[in-house]
């Protein structure tokens, strides 16, 4: 299993709607996640992180976290087609040392005008 | 704030050939990342430096890859010889500690085409 799934897409919803981009992680001990975006030939940059089970939201963006199933998700109210491009989910490795990130694949997200 | 520099943005060499790759972070940050993104793919990282001392090498390729950091500011990684497998963007981050809660500033990257 990796340490962090997600479902490459592309996800495609249309304007106004929510955008719902999951993440699944093997570790049970990850204390914190991440979710970065990353715009097409762009460098990702990060717009939410999570440490405690729950919702956190941030304007349009909620990120919901749930240790007991191992998954965490982002959820863009509203989307627009500006939020079209890849979101990855990144979160420390198991047992680690160090403090750095293992990063997912990445969904793609198509916002339909 | 200027952000992180890298360069060149674009580089295309043939198999077995050498490359650098130059990071300039944000100015006090003492954390610099090099990842790897092959296309399709996350980011991985390569090496992690804390001001001049690497602190997490475990991907890094070691028999062709090299990276440094000599005066704890900007950096160099180093692909000799190159392989097909290596075709990705490089990407530089830095942030103002190794902790997490720290954020990490990506570069805009440098495109490595091997043929």
């Amino acid at each position: 299993q990796k340490e962090v799934e997600q479902n490459s897409g592309p996800l495609s919803v249309p304007e106004g709607a929510i955008a719902s981009l999951n993440c699944t992680y093997s570790d049970r001990g990850s204390q914190s996640f991440f979710w970065y975006r990353q715009y097409s030939g762009k460098s990702p940059e990060l717009i939410m992180f999570i440490y405690s089970n729950g919702d956190k939201e941030d304007g349009r963006f909620t990120a919901q976290l749930n240790k007991a199933s191992q998954y965490v998700s982002l959820l863009i109210r509203d989307s627009q087609p500006s939020d079209s491009a890849t979101y990855l989910c990144a979160v420390p490795p198991p047992r680690g040392a160090t403090n750095k990130l293992i990063f997912g694949t990445g969904t793609l997200l198509a916002v339909q005008p | 704030e200027a952000g992180v520099a890298q360069s060149p943005r674009y580089k295309i060499i043939e198999k077995r050939q050498s490359v650098a790759f130059w990071c300039n972070p944000i100015s006090g940050h003492a954390t610099l990342y090099w990842y790897q993104q092959i296309l399709g793919q996350g980011p991985k990282l390569l090496i992690q430096f804390q001001n001049n001392g690497v602190v997490d090498d475990s991907q890094l390729p070691k028999d062709r890859f090299s990276a440094e950091r000599l005066k704890g500011v900007d950096s160099t990684l180093k692909i000799q010889p190159a392989k097909l497998e290596d075709s990705a963007v490089y990407l530089c981050a830095s942030s103002l500690g190794p902790d997490l809660s720290y954020e990490q500033y990506f570069g805009p990257g440098t495109r490595l085409t091997v043929t």
